[in-house]
């Protein structure tokens, strides 16, 4: 079966500083594979996507992701993190059997501080 | 402007009790999905239907049932049957199968006493 796994709970960084999320996943063929942004008490909004071609995606908000076959990995990457940046990233992935479905993985609760 | 739209937004129910959440979109798209969400579990899928009068079981359908008799609309009701229905639950659609994008709802927060 498939699975997400995001390793990290939640992480505090500086603003400012450079930000790497952890995702590796669990599928047999190539991945549909996604990271959504959660704020509290809210829906998820799409941050970016990979379905083929570069392995290295750009997003909004000044994020990206690079997808690593032989890792099993898709981490989530951004620069320069900013205050309004706080809030809970899910990876996912989909897959397209009967139907097409979303699994996400437990999510990571970013703290960023002053 | 195109979205989702759940209602309502908090509810609070006795025990015992049936209760439906309320989903509708205005994107035109042809999937809709209800997700539970619980801390530190991430987003669970409940049912799923990719196109009107039809619906699939996700994996963890116990306790729940949906309809889907229009496009815009995919309610889910929460059952008595259901052993632990305190949660926040999200409606989602999709443009079209394999297009795989999610757009959410803003959610519902159910609490049960």
């Amino acid at each position: 079966a498939q699975s997400v796994t995001q390793p990290d709970i939640h992480i505090t960084v500086s603003e400012g500083a450079s930000l790497e999320l952890r995702c590796n996943y669990s599928y047999g063929a190539t991945p549909y594979l996604f990271w959504y942004v959660q704020s509290p008490g809210q829906g998820l909004q799409l941050l970016l996507k990979y379905f083929s071609g570069d392995t290295l995606v750009q997003g909004i908000k000044g994020f990206e992701a690079e997808f690593k076959r032989s890792q099993s990995s898709f981490n989530l990457r951004k620069p320069s993190v900013h205050w309004s940046d706080a809030a809970e990233y899910f990876c996912a992935v989909g897959q397209n059997t009967g139907g097409f479905k979303t699994i996400f993985g437990a999510g990571t609760r970013l703290f960023v501080k002053a | 402007d195109g979205g989702i739209t759940q209602s309502p937004k908090y509810l609070f129910r006795k025990e015992g009790q049936n209760v439906t959440l309320s989903c509708e979109q205005n994107l035109n798209h042809d999937a809709m999905y209800w997700y539970r969400q619980d801390p530190g579990q991430g987003l669970r899928l409940i049912y799923y239907s990719q196109i009107v009068n039809d619906f699939q079981k996700g994996d963890i359908a116990e306790g729940y049932s949906v309809s889907r008799e229009k496009k815009e609309s995919f309610p889910l009701t929460v059952t008595s049957a259901q052993k632990n229905p305190t949660a926040f639950y999200l409606c989602a659609s999709s443009g079209s199968p394999g297009a795989g994008e999610l757009f959410f709802g803003e959610g519902s927060r159910l609490t049960v006493l």
